[in-house]
Formats: C-alpha cells, structure tokens, sequence
C-alpha cells in the first residue's frame, strides 16, 4: 500500500554533531510537513515544503523536497539538547484523503 | 485563537471500564484525527472524521472502540471494557482541509490497571 517511510528509527547523536532523517514516500506528494514532538508532548508543526527541490531553512535546520516530490530531509547543523524529540515527516498521499505520517525518527543527544 | 483541546488529559481505569476522550478541534476546523500513541513509538492513525461523519476508520480496532464527531460539541473517541493493552497516549488533531496542516492537542494518557 501507499507508504511514507522514514529512516533512520533511531539516532543518537553527541551535542555539537549533525543530524539528519530521510523520509520517501511510494508516491509523488502535493506538499510534506515535518513535525516535531518533545519527549512528553505531542507533535507541533514545523514546516511546510511544496516546490519541487525546494529547501527551508529555520535556524539550524534545513528542509528539503526532492525534484520528484517523493521524498524529503530534514538537515540539524550542530544539534544541541533542545534539538531532542522525535521528528515525524508526514504527506496526502494520492486518494488517502488525509495526511499520512512516517514512523519518524527519535534522536537523542548526548550532552 | 484557542488550540485544540483534549480532556481530560489524564485518565485511569480498571480493566472493563469505559473510556471517553474528548476533543474539541481548532476554531474553524471541522476535520478531526484521532491517534494512539505507545511509549517510545510513533503516531498509529486510528479515525478521521468530519462533523457527523467518519470518513476513514481504516486504522480502529473492530471491537470496543467507537468514535463521533457530532454537530454541536467535541469529538469523542470511546473504548469500552478496555483492556491493559488499551493503555497509551491518544492525541487527536484538526486540519481546516483533508490535507492541511493537523494540529494536536495535548493528548489524553490511559492507563488501564
């Protein structure tokens, strides 16, 4: 069926290293949201990317959607503690009629 | 502009009870998700309905578990004789379109004793 995976499931980093997750999906999607939620909370939007190849940058994280819309990274430069949580990309796969999200990927951080 | 609001945001029950969570979905939206959390996994999809229609119940188990969204008043996901296995964090999110932006609430923890 029509998926959205993301890699890695786990990461765990040293404070200061980079970090990134790859997220692809079995179809082209119309737009990809990426989502944050801290350890204990619920997910928050991040970001919204739409354009073929387009890249967002917040801060010390760069977003980026492929030239064929099927997949999507998210870029952390530099990872601090605030930066923990998992990240959970998400996208209206074609006839889902709703957004479908990865499993995300859980980064943790060593201080 | 007030959030989406979950209550309540913790809840215990004995195995056999009833569980009813609530979710009253952002000003203006009028799509609403429903989704089931374990500790340390990710977000299991469970319902997504629009005001008095489920649209996509694809990930609901078929037993014990029923939800709504009626014209006046919040979203309610119901599990009835709920189970230890039921324990988990329910978040429900709205979107104003299908394909929006969902915006979570705080979730409701379940714990089943």
């Amino acid at each position: 069926g029509q998926q959205v995976m993301q890699i890695p499931q786990y990461q765990h980093v040293q404070e200061g290293e980079d970090f990134t997750t790859y997220c692809n999906s079995s179809t082209t999607l119309s737009n990809i949201q990426w989502y944050k939620q801290r350890p204990g909370g619920h997910p928050v939007f991040l970001i919204q990317l739409v354009k073929s190849g387009e890249v967002k940058k917040q801060k010390r994280l760069t977003f980026q959607f492929g030239e064929a819309k099927k997949n999507s990274s998210l870029h952390i430069t530099a990872t601090q503690t605030t930066d923990v949580g998992t990240y959970f990309c998400a996208g209206p796969l074609q006839g889902a009629q709703k957004l479908v999200f990865g499993q995300g990927t859980r980064l943790t951080i060593n201080p | 502009n007030a959030g989406v609001m979950q209550n309540p945001r913790h809840l215990v029950r004995r195995r056999g009870q009833e569980a009813r969570l609530r979710c009253s979905p952002m000003k203006g939206h009028s799509h609403v998700y429903w989704y089931r959390q374990l500790p340390e996994e990710g977000l299991k999809f469970m319902v997504y309905l629009q005001k008095e229609n489920i649209i996509d119940e694809s990930g609901m188990p078929k037993e014990r578990f029923s939800a709504e969204f009626p014209k006046e008043g919040p979203s309610i996901l119901r599990i009835q004789q709920v189970v230890r296995g039921d324990s988990a964090a329910y978040f429900c999110a709205s979107s104003k379109t299908p394909t929006d932006t969902q915006y979570f609430g705080p979730g409701t923890r379940l714990t089943v004793l």
